[in-house]
């Protein structure tokens, strides 16, 4: 079975500071892997996703994830922080068969100014 | 291009009492997912459609039913409502096929259960 591990359930970073946000998957196929992000009352937005192409990946609003095969990862950064970054991320998993995502538990990132 | 939408944004219900979800998807998709949010259990996948067919299903009790029509458009029901039902039903459309594709969230359906 498939499943995502989202380490930090809060993160914390300063404005203009890296954003690091941790995803490890389990999976016995090929993943695909995504990461969303979720603004208060609202629902999830796409941020990038990797699709066995290349393994660096570059979303919107300055985001970019690295899959990782070796160490089962695809952790998400952001080289600058800014406010409008706070909101909570999910990393998730899906394979072949079907539409079928796997979430992590979720990161909320705070940004203080 | 409209996004995903979904009726009703918010919902009060009391237990036993059963309610309907619907979910609008992207012009064009032709898979509709139906995931259910709650702060202890975080995202949970309940069922996926497909040309108005159920191609993928999640844990959920028997209470828990959807379908999709000809157009697309899809609903959920829930049935017999628990307390533990309160949650976002967050409703997402793809293109659909071949799997997996990307998958575009409505803002959800927030139910509450009293």
């Amino acid at each position: 079975a498939q499943s995502v591990t989202q380490l930090g359930s809060h993160v914390s970073v300063s404005e203009g500071a890296l954003v690091l946000l941790r995803c490890n998957y389990s999976s016995s196929v090929p993943p695909y892997l995504f990461w969303y992000v979720q603004y208060p009352n609202q629902g999830l937005q796409l941020l990038l996703k990797y699709t066995s192409a290349a393994t660096l990946v570059k979303g919107i609003n300055g985001f970019e994830a690295e899959f990782k095969k070796s160490e089962t990862s695809f952790h998400l950064t952001k080289p600058s922080a800014h406010m409008s970054d706070a909101a909570e991320y999910f990393c998730a998993v899906s394979d072949l068969r079907g539409n079928k995502l796997v979430f992590g538990a979720g990161t909320i990132l705070r940004v203080k100014s | 291009k409209a996004g995903v939408t979904q009726t009703p944004r918010y919902l009060i219900k009391t237990r036993g009492q059963q309610v309907t979800l619907s979910c609008s998807p992207i012009s064009g998709h032709r898979s509709v997912s139906w995931y259910q949010q709650t702060p202890g259990q975080g995202l949970q996948f309940l069922f996926e459609y497909f040309s108005e067919t159920q191609r993928n299903k999640g844990n959920f009790p028997g209470r828990f039913s959807g379908r999709q029509f000809s157009n697309s458009r899809s609903e959920m029901n829930v049935s017999t409502l628990e307390l533990g039902d309160s949650a976002l039903y967050l409703c997402a459309s793809s293109l659909g096929d071949p799997p997996p594709e990307t998958q575009y969230f409505g803002p959800g359906t927030r139910l509450l259960v009293l």
